[in-house]
Order: structure tokens, then C-alpha cells, then sequence
């Protein structure tokens, strides 16, 4: 397996402009995350999913952040409208279970809004 | 409500030394997981070593071990022999039911 994959690695993108950011779990496991880190709140949990259905959003900072899973190989991570604060990387990862099993992260996105 | 303190943003230790860092949590859940990863320049995590709640005894990854104290709620990751591929940011973290908190990171330079 390529591990979890995550598009773009790099998003420059001008404040008020939508992002969408991609992630492809590892196949087979039931558990989708997505992170956002910066250097003033380390690393924070935005929300998961359990076999395609999302369980905890509520580390989504607000409203403009959005994220869908549409199938199990498959997920975005969408900020609409986008600001220079939300810069930032973007981790997913993926895992077979919650507790107890090894999450598998992507290379992370790095997202920069002017 | 379920929270992880690092409270050392950053350490750094002589090379082949040893080195402790600091992780305490709180949770109201009575099963859990907790665990450290490592995060290098490269950016990716890594997963370091884990620990079930319920298990008395610490875990231990080679040069990594941990020192789980329940009651206390703490959890700390000892490198023993420091190298230089050790240096990077490290994310405790713990793992209930239905949550999952990560700390803010200790970043540890290793000094050759």
C-alpha cells in the first residue's frame, strides 16, 4: 500500500479564495482524521470519520471549514471563503480502529493564504 | 472532557545521553490508549510507542520507553542513548472511546 496520500503537498492561495484539500486513507481502514497544525496550537484534531460517516467535527474552527467523506477511499477538507489565520499544514490520516491501533499519517498539506 | 499538557516546548539533550519528556492528560473515559510520535523535519509522523491503559506495565521500544503513572495521569517518554535522528517535535497523545487529543509538542534538538 502507498501509505495515506494527500493533494496538493503545497496550496498558495489569496484570502477569500475556496480550498479544497484531498486525502486517499489506506484501504481497508475504517477510520479517517484530519489535523491542523501550527506552531501556536501544535497539532488538533478537526474531525473524523468511522466507515464514511462523521463522528466528531468539533474541532472544525467554523463554519467556513467544511469536510466530506463520499467513499471509503476518498475525502476533502474544504475552507470556504479562506483567510491568512488558516494558514497552516493540513495532516489526514487514517487508522483501523480508534483506540489502541496505529494512525497512519499523509505527508500533509501545507496551505499558505495571503 | 479529555486533554494532554506538554509543558516543556522544548528540551535537548548531549548525544548518547538520556532524556525525559513530560506528558499529562486527563480523561473521563475508563479505557484508553496513549502514545507518543515523532515528528521529524520531514514532517511525517511517526508512531513511537503506545501504551494500553489497563496495562500496568510500561512499554518499552528499544531506546524508548515509557514511565506510566495512572493515578498521577502522567505519561512520559524516555530516549535512552540519544542520537542524532532523534531530533525532531514530539506529540503525546491519548486515544478514548470516542476522542482523541493530541498535547502541543516538545521539540528536542540533540547536541552531537
Amino acid at each position: 500500500d502507498a501509505g495515506v496520500i494527500q493533494s496538493p503537498r503545497h496550496e498558495v492561495t489569496e484570502m477569500g479564495q475556496e480550498v479544497t484539500l484531498r486525502c486517499k486513507p489506506i484501504s481497508g481502514h475504517d477510520y479517517l482524521f484530519w489535523y491542523r497544525q501550527t506552531m501556536m496550537r501544535g497539532l488538533e484534531l478537526l474531525i473524523y470519520f468511522n466507515n464514511n460517516v462523521p463522528i466528531d467535527d468539533s474541532g472544525m474552527p467554523e463554519d467556513r471549514f467544511s469536510a466530506k467523506m463520499p467513499n471509503a477511499s476518498f475525502s476533502t477538507l474544504k475552507i470556504q471563503p479562506s483567510e491568512p489565520r488558516d494558514s497552516a499544514v493540513y495532516f489526514c490520516a487514517s487508522s483501523l480502529a480508534l483506540m489502541g491501533n496505529e494512525q497512519f499519517f499523509g505527508p500533509g498539506t501545507r496551505l499558505t493564504v495571503l | 472532557a479529555q486533554t494532554v499538557t506538554q509543558s516543556q516546548p522544548e528540551m535537548s539533550v548531549q548525544e548518547a545521553e538520556t532524556v525525559t519528556l513530560s506528558c499529562t492528560y486527563d480523561t473521563s473515559e475508563s479505557d484508553y490508549y496513549l502514545f507518543w510520535y515523532k515528528q521529524p523535519p520531514s514532517r511525517q509522523m511517526i508512531l513511537v510507542i503506545r501504551q494500553e491503559a489497563y496495562k500496568q506495565q510500561n512499554a518499552t521500544e528499544n531506546r524508548f520507553s515509557v514511565n506510566f503513572q495512572k493515578a498521577a495521569k502522567s505519561f512520559s517518554l524516555k530516549i535512552s542513548d540519544s542520537q542524532l535522528g532523534d531530533a525532531a517535535m514530539y506529540f503525546c497523545g491519548a486515544a478514548g472511546a470516542n476522542n482523541l487529543f493530541f498535547g502541543t509538542g516538545t521539540r528536542l534538538t540533540v547536541i552531537p
